[in-house]
């Protein structure tokens, strides 16, 4: 069964530093998501992306936060400055097609700032 | 978006259908109704989707009166392993809008031997 795929499993940064999660969507999926969910609460939509756009973002996805599909494979969710709030599990997720109520997510990036 | 309610925890043994009951009182005409369910530390795993009365797929049924303004997922016979938290969620407008949408807390059901 095709599946998500995200890498690291788990990072570990220093406070300021500069993180990039990786993820590889179901490869005939077009729509593809970031979520973050901090340990023991809510899933949080961050950011939707198609034709290498981003589609919609929330309020928490703000300028230190991007995306890329660089190669046509891979999408990444790049911090740039993070913060001990930023500590995390993110989930990457990809729908075939926008009238698909399927989301297919991955098994999730712990992300630990110290 | 609709707010949705769900029973924070639930309790079951193996073998018997459990009933989860969302409420969602400010559902608008075009949303849809989705469950997903997730284990500790993985992503959340599409379980079924229905806009109104009854949708049954191989893993679960979802009821949904005809005023819209709740749903139950109903898991039959359920297992050791159906212990996780599982989540009603509420469309911004149809099927493919769930990019942004709200996840409450979710139902803790523990299936116990």
């Amino acid at each position: 069964e095709p599946e998500v795929t995200q890498t690291p499993s788990h990072q570990v940064t220093q406070m300021g530093q500069e993180v990039i999660l990786r993820c590889v969507p179901i490869s005939n999926h077009l729509y593809f998501y970031w979520y973050r969910q901090i340990l023991g609460q809510k899933v949080e939509f961050l950011v939707s992306f198609y034709n290498n756009e981003i589609s919609e973002k929330s309020e928490i996805f703000d300028d230190q936060f991007s995306v890329e599909r660089p190669d046509g494979s891979n999408f990444t969710l790049k911090i740039r400055s993070t913060k001990l709030e930023d500590s995390a599990m993110y989930f990457c997720a990809s729908s075939e097609y926008v009238g698909s109520g399927e989301l297919f997510f991955g098994e999730g990036s712990r992300l630990t700032v110290l | 978006l609709a707010k949705t309610t769900q029973p924070i925890s639930m309790d079951s043994y193996e073998g018997q259908e459990v009933n989860i009951t969302c409420s969602h009182n400010n559902i608008a005409t075009n949303d849809y109704i989705t469950w997903y369910q997730q284990f500790p530390s993985q992503g959340p795993r599409f379980i079924i989707q229905g806009y109104k009365t009854k949708v049954t797929n191989e893993v679960a049924s979802l009821f949904i009166p005809a005023d819209r303004k709740s749903s139950t997922l109903s898991l039959p016979r359920v297992s050791l392993s159906d212990t996780a938290v599982y989540y009603c969620l509420v469309g911004d407008g149809g099927p493919g809008n769930n990019r942004k949408l709200i996840w409450g807390l979710g139902t803790s059901l523990a299936v116990n031997p």
